[in-house]
């Protein structure tokens, strides 16, 4: 069974701080991993994708099959980084998401 | 750029009765997928569509069915609604399997 775990239901932090927003999974072959957001009054998008390694907003993660994290990071919050934060596995024909995590950003 | 797009946006219906909730995808995907969002929680995984196949199936119950219709837009059924169901539906549309989704709005089902 695949599992994502994301521990922290609110975070908050102020802001020029650095945020990680943690998620943790469990699936037996290679993980499909994601991070979506929902900003305040808009649908779920997007934010990355561990194979496009690519810094989205400022935003990286990085796989760690070892400790089968996917850590969702950023050096410095911005304001506009509030949000709700959403990990999300994809494999075995389903999608499982995590609980997700809300970061407060506090100015 | 539509994007994908669900109706109705709102529903309240009773228990016990039957509802349908629509979904286009945008132009080109070919596969879409299905959720329930209860409040506090993450979206939950209910159906996914490639090539009006079935490719996936959460853990609902049978009173929950889907199909992808030849245009790529896609139909979720409830029957026999309980109250546990009211809950955000909220459609998504991929390119292909285990690619990134690209969510509706949402349906928002009352069940009174």
């Amino acid at each position: 069974a695949q599992r994502v775990t994301q521990p922290e239901k609110l975070l908050s932090v102020f802001k020029g701080a650095p945020v990680e927003l943690k998620c943790n999974y469990s699936y037996s072959g290679s993980p499909e991993l994601f991070w979506y957001v929902q900003y305040s009054r808009q649908r779920l998008q997007l934010l990355l994708r561990h194979i496009s390694r690519e810094s989205i907003k400022g935003f990286t993660a990085d796989l760690n099959k070892g400790e089968t994290s996917f850590h969702l990071k950023k050096p410095f919050a911005q304001e506009e980084d509030s949000a709700m934060y959403y990990c999300a596995l994809a494999g075995d024909q389903k999608v499982t998401f995590g609980i997700g995590t809300k970061l407060q950003v506090i100015p | 750029d539509a994007g994908v797009t669900q109706s109705p946006t709102h529903l309240i219906k009773t228990r016990g009765q039957q509802v349908t909730l629509r979904c286009s995808p945008i132009s080109g995907h070919k596969s879409v997928s299905w959720y329930q969002q209860v409040l506090g929680q993450g979206p939950q995984f209910i159906f996914q569509y490639y090539e009006k196949e079935e490719r996936g199936r959460g853990n609902f119950p049978d009173r929950f069915s889907a199909r992808q219709f030849p245009n790529y837009s896609s139909e979720l059924n409830v029957n026999a609604l309980l109250l546990g169901d009211s809950a955000l539906y909220l459609c998504a549309s991929m390119t292909g399997l285990n690619e990134k989704l690209f969510f509706g709005s949402g349906t928002q089902l009352s069940v009174l």
